[in-house]
């Protein structure tokens, strides 16, 4: 069972436009939300996150928004840069306040592949 | 400079050797999680630690195990019973709600 879907494998944007990435969950217990961002072979960079109690968090360029109803989040790239092309990983988590073994858990999603053209 | 580092970053082995990845931190994080990654996929959690001493199987931990006995380190045994274990594995720390990772060791068994 998915709980965290990215259902667009890849994406292409000029440079100099905005980039969206989508990420759906299902589990209602997820109350806090990040963004990472892997390059080949190498270990992926913690990019921007959101608590459950807002709804936008922004920084610079990247800015994440949180649908709790749809239970929908979004990375905006604005605007795009060559440098950006990347996989961008969502991922939720229970939060420091669950209690038990899911303390700290991270669900990942499957992946966007970001790919910024000149 | 504080950070992740996992050693190495290639290795191959034999079919039916075990064999012991390496993860250091010196965030002073208290908790370390493992996991993998195949083509594709997302990273699929395979134990972790939220303390010295103890840890806990994820979601994919048979043919996998690990230790605890040091707060910095987080080996990961990849044993002869792990059905597919060629894939890069990547090792993490965490800080309140943000896990931070390392370079990652890309697992070769032929």
């Amino acid at each position: 069972d998915q709980q965290v879907k990215q259902n667009s494998p890849s994406l292409s944007v000029q440079e100099g436009r905005i980039s969206i990435l989508n990420c759906d969950y299902t589990n209602s217990m997820f109350d806090y939300f990040l963004w990472y961002k892997k390059y080949p072979a190498e270990g992926p960079t913690f990019l921007i996150s959101i608590s459950s109690i807002k709804d936008k968090n922004e920084d610079g360029r990247f800015t994440v928004f949180l649908n709790k109803s749809a239970k929908h989040l979004s990375l905006h790239i604005v605007p795009s840069q060559p440098g950006d092309s990347a996989v961008y990983f969502c991922a939720a988590t229970p939060g420091v306040n669950a209690g038990g073994t899911s303390y700290g858990k991270l669900t990942f999603g499957q992946g966007t592949i970001l790919t910024v053209h000149p | 400079d504080g950070g992740i580092t996992q050693s190495p970053k290639y290795l191959f082995r034999k079919e039916g050797q075990n064999v012991t990845l390496s993860c250091e931190q010196n965030l002073n994080h208290d908790a370390m999680y493992w996991y993998r990654q195949d083509p594709g996929q997302g990273l699929r959690l395979i134990y972790y630690s939220q303390i010295v001493n103890d840890f806990q199987k994820g979601d994919i931990a048979e043919g996998y195990s690990v230790s605890r006995e040091k707060k910095e380190s987080f080996p990961l045994t990849v044993t002869s019973a792990q059905k597919n274990p060629t894939a890069f594995y990547l090792c993490a720390s965490r800080s309140r709600n943000e896990q931070y990772f390392g370079p990652g060791t890309r697992l070769t068994v032929t």
